[in-house]
């Protein structure tokens, strides 16, 4: 069955630093999105992505995050300069068509600032 | 009002049992409707799509109620592997995609 991947699956950085977390998505899949979910809360919407561009993106998602697709196969999330409450896991997910199909997630990076 | 809420739970009932969860969305306009499984500190897994139908896959039957904005998730002849926390998710038009709200979910601990 067809994965989205993640990696790192654990990423401890210092706040303050700059980190990149790296998914690939399900090749044939045209949608992307990131989540994020803090220890104990409910998911939360990022931003989508797609033909080359952000689609949508959430009030979660400011100026410190940026997301880039470098090489047709690699869908990244940076994160500019890390506060402690970005710690959270962090979800990746494609879809073939936007809005009535399902969304495959990865495994997700936990991400720990500290 | 939340834009999609759930009974957080816990609902704890044995092996065997028939369990049911409801979920409200608040935005008439919503157009997909999804029933996630989240186990503990794992991603998200698609359990179900909810169509305006009802639909059935085994034990899980999904049901939407547009007039009423809830969708409801049943789980008959529930197993120990049913235990997990399961998200409600609702996509709405948006500018140029979907808003995708994801309820907090709903916990089930299914006992021996």
């Amino acid at each position: 069955e067809p994965e989205v991947t993640q990696t790192p699956s654990h990423q401890v950085t210092q706040m303050g630093q700059e980190v990149i977390l790296r998914c690939v998505p399900i090749s044939n899949h045209l949608y992307f999105y990131w989540y994020r979910q803090i220890l104990g809360q409910k998911v939360e919407f990022l931003v989508s992505f797609y033909n080359n561009e952000i689609s949508e993106k959430s009030e979660i998602f400011d100026d410190q995050f940026s997301v880039e697709r470098p090489d047709g196969s690699n869908f990244t999330l940076k994160i500019r300069s890390t506060k402690l409450e970005d710690s959270a896991m962090y979800f990746c997910a494609s879809s073939e068509r936007d809005r009535t199909y399902g969304y495959t997630f990865g495994s997700g990076t936990r991400l720990t600032v500290v | 009002r939340k834009e999609v809420e759930q009974d957080p739970g816990p609902f704890n009932v044995p092996e065997g049992a028939t369990v049911a969860f409801n979920c409200t969305y608040s935005n008439s306009a919503s157009q997909s409707f999804f029933w996630y499984r989240q186990d503990c500190r794992k991603e998200p897994k698609l359990l179900m799509s909810v169509y305006s139908s009802g639909n059935e896959d085994g034990r899980f039957t999904a049901q939407l109620n547009r007039a009423s904005q809830y969708i409801s998730l049943l789980i008959r002849d529930s197993k120990l592997s049913d235990s997990a926390t399961y998200l409600c998710v609702v996509t709405t038009p948006s500018s140029s995609a979907s808003k995708i709200i994801f309820g907090s979910g709903t916990r089930l601990s299914i006992r021996p």
